[in-house]
């Protein structure tokens, strides 16, 4: 059974522009969730969804936002990128929403110059 | 606020011995726990998943256990090996949200 994939695996943008990555789920889940790891602030939940629904939302900005597609498959979009925004961005699938086991995909390592 | 703390933040220990992680959340009201494993540059492995529910969980040689009351959870390893080497994270299920410890910081000297 394949991971979770997420595409791309690196990139590098400048300040203000925008980004867009895609996580695709273990087949058979349902539940997609988001989180930013930096340095600095480790490990933070960004959203969840599940269903095509956005079910939980961390504590960030609205310039992060999130989608997802009847197939689970999801993506997240950041506008007007910052410094501060270059982080891995991880993406986690489980069966259902909440609090099921995760199951994490290799990540997408953003860097803003 | 759940916080959650992940002591110590490193260790290095000579391979072969037993060793424990400890993770601690300031708040009991929570789903479960969580522990990860992240090799360098790499994504997350789930190692064990503890209902609050639960007591504890096996695989392998990894155990870990979970007291609610306490708010604390440790993760055993037995009989280290060099292949262990990792960051290891706790993350509990709390707020709807998952909450992520600074992650321990595991080195196995051959």
């Amino acid at each position: 059974k394949a991971g979770v994939t997420q595409t791309p695996r690196y990139l590098i943008k400048t300040r203000g522009q925008q980004v867009t990555l895609s996580c695709s789920p273990i087949s058979g889940h349902r539940s997609v969730s988001w989180y930013q790891q930096t340095p600095g602030q480790g490990l933070q939940f960004l959203f969840e969804y599940f269903s095509e629904t956005q079910r939980n939302k961390g504590n960030f900005p609205g310039r992060f936002s999130g989608r997802q597609f009847s197939n689970s498959r999801s993506e997240m979009n950041v506008s007007t990128l910052e410094l501060g925004d270059s982080a891995l961005y991880l993406c986690a699938s489980s069966l259902a929403e909440g609090f099921n086991e995760q199951f994490f995909g290799p990540g997408t390592r953003l860097t803003v110059l | 606020k759940q916080e959650v703390t992940q002591i110590p933040a490193a260790l290095s220990v000579p391979e072969g011995e037993n060793l424990v992680l400890n993770c601690s959340f300031t708040d009991s009201a929570i789903y479960n726990l969580q522990w990860f494993r992240q090799d360098p540059g790499k994504g997350l492995t789930s190692l064990l998943l503890i209902q609050s529910s639960q007591r504890e969980q096996t695989s392998g040689r990894l155990n870990a256990s979970l007291d609610k009351s306490s708010g604390r959870s440790t993760l055993y390893i037995a009989a280290s090996q060099p292949g262990d080497s990792a960051t290891y994270l706790c993350a509990v299920g709390s707020n709807y949200q998952l909450i992520w410890g600074a992650g321990t910081k595991l080195i196995i000297k051959p």
